[in-house]
C-alpha cells in the first residue's frame, strides 16, 4: 500500500521562476494538507484541500502561492516568481474521509532551493 | 490550538526508556494530545494520540495526567533509530490536519 508520494524530491529554481510541487495522497484518502518547513524550524501549516475544494488556506502567503487538488490527479502546490526565502522543505500529508483518528500521513517532502 | 511546551533537547542511553514531557496547561476538554516525530528531516511520522486515558501501541506509551495539563511520551526501549525531533500537538481531531508543530524535543539516543 503506497504511502503519500511527493515529487520532485529536490527542485532547484532561479529567482523569478515557477516551482510546482506534486502530492499524491494515500489510496482512499481525500484530504490533503501542505506544510512548509524552513531550515532549522518546525512545520507550518499552509493549506487544507479536499477534492476540487480549498477548505482552509489560512497559512498560505497571500501572493505567489496557490494550491489545487483536482478531481483527477495529484494535488499541486504552485509558487510563482520564487525568491530565496521560499527555499524550504514542503511536506504533504493526507488523511481519510470522515473523522477518522485525526492521524496524518506525511510524504517525504520536496526540497526547494532557490538560487 | 492549545499551546504546548517541550524541552528543546534530551539524551537517552540505548536500551533505556525515553520519557519525553509536554506541558499543555490550556488544553480544552475536546482536544486530543498527538505525538509525531521527524527523523533527520524526513516526513513526520505519527506515533500515538490520546484524550484522557493512557494509551499504548507498538511504538510507545502515552501518559496523560488526570488534569490533562501535561503528558509524557514513553519509548520503552530506545534504540539509535529513535533519534529524532518529537512533536507534541494538542488539537481537536476533527481538523488535525491544521496542526501546529512547535519546535519539539530533539531526542538523541546514545550507545
Amino acid at each position: 500500500n503506497a504511502g503519500v508520494m511527493q515529487n520532485p524530491r529536490h527542485l532547484v529554481r532561479r529567482r523569478g521562476q515557477e516551482a510546482r510541487l506534486r502530492c499524491s495522497p494515500m489510496k482512499g484518502h481525500s484530504h490533503v494538507y501542505w506544510y512548509r518547513q524552513l531550515p532549522e524550524e518546525g512545520l507550518k501549516f499552509m493549506v487544507y484541500l479536499q477534492k476540487e475544494n480549498i477548505i482552509d488556506e489560512s497559512g498560505m502567503p497571500k501572493e505567489r502561492f496557490s494550491a489545487e487538488f483536482p478531481k483527477e490527479g495529484p494535488s499541486i502546490l504552485r509558487i510563482q516568481q520564487v525568491v530565496r526565502g521560499d527555499s524550504a522543505a514542503y511536506f504533504c500529508a493526507s488523511s481519510p474521509p470522515g473523522q477518522g483518528t485525526g492521524e496524518l500521513f506525511f510524504g517525504e517532502g520536496s526540497r526547494l532551493t532557490v538560487l | 490550538d492549545a499551546k504546548t511546551t517541550q524541552p528543546p533537547s534530551m539524551d537517552c542511553a540505548e536500551g533505556r526508556a525515553a520519557n519525553l514531557p509536554c506541558n499543555h496547561s490550556t488544553i480544552s476538554g475536546n482536544e486530543y494530545v498527538y505525538w509525531y516525530r521527524q527523523i533527520h528531516s524526513q516526513g513526520p511520522q505519527y506515533i500515538i494520540h490520546g484524550l484522557k486515558n493512557n494509551e499504548t501501541n507498538e511504538m510507545a506509551s502515552l501518559i496523560i495526567t488526570e488534569d490533562r495539563k501535561s503528558s509524557t511520551l514513553i519509548l520503552p526501549h530506545a534504540t539509535l533509530r529513535d533519534t529524532a525531533v518529537y512533536y507534541c500537538i494538542v488539537r481537536v481531531y476533527t481538523n488535525a490536519g491544521k496542526s501546529t508543530f512547535g519546535d519539539g524535543t530533539t531526542l538523541t539516543v546514545k550507545p
